[in-house]
Formats: C-alpha cells, sequence, structure tokens
C-alpha cells in the first residue's frame, strides 16, 4: 500500500462544476507535488508545495487551484475544466524540495500516490 | 532543459527471462530513480541511485549509474507475471523538476 493517499480514486465531473481533489501523507515529508500523467505517457509535473508554501507553479492554468493546508495535507481545486483535462492526477510527497536539487540522497526521491482518475464531460 | 531517452519503448518477453532497459540523457545528472507503474495505480520507486558507477540491487531488480553520469540501465532477474507494467525512469541534472523517460511497457507471456 502506497503512504500517499488520494481521493476520491475516480471523479467524473462537467465542465461547470467544482470538485477538489485531496492526497494526505503522514511520512513528515514537507515537499509535496501535484502531477498530471495522460495514458501511456509520463507524469508531468503541475505544482510544488515546500513547507506548505508554494514553491513551483508550472504555468498552470487557473481552472486548476492548489492549496496546502498543513504539512500533510494537499489539495487540489477544480473548476470549469475542459475535457482535455481528463487524466490521472498523482500526488506525491519527498522529504523537502530543495531548489536546483529535485532529488538527491538528503531530499529523498519523490513517493506518489495511486492517483486521481478525473474524466471531465 | 533536461531530456531523457529511454529503450526500449515496449517489450514482450517469455517468463523466466531476463529483461534489461535503458535510460541516456542530454545532460549530466547527479541522480537517476527507476519507477514501475501498474495500470490504475501511481508510480512506486523501484531503486535511486546517487552516485556514478552505482550498482544497487532490490531482490531480482538491478541498476546501474553510469560512469559518464549520461545513462542508467535496470535489469529484471527471471521475470514473472507481476513483472507487467510500464517502467520509468527518472532523474535530476540540478534543475527544480525530475525529468521522466517516455516509460517502457513490459509484457511477460506465461
Amino acid at each position: 500500500d502506497t503512504e500517499v493517499t488520494q481521493t476520491p480514486k475516480h471523479l467524473v465531473m462537467g465542465m461547470t462544476n467544482k470538485k477538489s481533489l485531496k492526497c494526505e501523507q503522514h511520512m513528515g515529508h514537507r515537499a509535496m507535488y501535484w502531477y498530471k500523467q495522460k495514458a501511456k505517457k509520463p507524469p508531468e509535473l503541475m505544482f510544488v508545495y515546500s513547507y506548505e508554501k508554494l514553491s513551483i507553479n508550472e504555468s498552470v492554468p487557473s481552472r486548476f487551484s492548489p492549496e496546502c493546508p498543513n504539512s500533510s495535507l494537499l489539495n487540489l481545486h477544480l473548476h470549469a475544466l475542459q475535457p482535455e483535462d481528463s487524466a490521472l492526477y498523482l500526488c506525491a510527497s519527498s522529504l523537502q524540495f530543495v531548489p536546483g536539487q529535485a532529488t538527491s540522497s538528503y531530499n529523498s526521491p519523490l513517493h506518489f500516490g495511486n492517483g486521481t482518475r478525473l474524466t471531465v464531460t | 532543459g533536461q531530456q531523457l531517452n529511454q529503450s526500449p519503448q515496449s517489450m514482450f518477453i517469455q517468463e523466466g527471462e531476463d529483461v534489461s532497459m535503458n535510460c541516456t540523457s542530454s545532460s549530466i545528472f547527479n541522480t537517476w530513480l527507476w519507477y514501475k507503474q501498474d495500470p490504475g495505480e501511481g508510480p512506486v520507486l523501484l531503486i535511486a541511485l546517487y552516485k556514478a558507477g552505482e550498482l544497487t540491487s532490490n531482490g531480482r531488480l538491478t541498476a546501474q549509474f553510469g560512469i559518464t553520469r549520461k545513462d542508467s540501465f535496470l535489469n529484471i532477474s527471471a521475470s514473472i507475471p507481476s513483472d507487467v507494467g510500464i517502467y520509468f525512469c527518472a532523474g535530476s541534472d540540478g534543475n527544480n523538476r525530475l525529468a521522466f523517460g517516455k516509460g517502457n511497457q513490459v509484457v511477460v507471456i506465461p
């Protein structure tokens, strides 16, 4: 079982809906990430939070709004999505985020959750 | 930016056979990671490599960080049906972002 828990596992929403994806980890990690993954493609980075502050936004459209209420929780608020936003949304965490060191022996690799399969109709 | 070339992109292997796949980068990397992703699940970390020349094993898996720091390989010995999945290499050259290879779909034929 993954130590990064994501809910819901599946989500179907219309283009006018507002929904939220949730992610939780209890490994004491201080960096949390949102990735988007299309079928048979590698994950693509969306956001990075470090110590509950947004460190990286990969020019993600504003219809995706991340939130990090505390060091264990990460949310992704969705509003007015498009069908092309349908994908697997993965949350990940690591011990810490060090600018200029995406991963290193003292940073710890990324640990991924099982994702939320999002379908926008 | 970081670019990873992962090969092969798919492979069909007989149960019991050994599997080898590799990943090359356009720049010098300081970390290499190998992940496996099963359908409907997130990527699971298999092996992490942090030093050039490092050879690390995890059960039937062995991975090496190339001496040139621009490549890494993953070997799976004596494949079994549960080895089926997509294997991703990933790494960093000091950038803020982890680069991923395109993945290698492995199918094990009983």
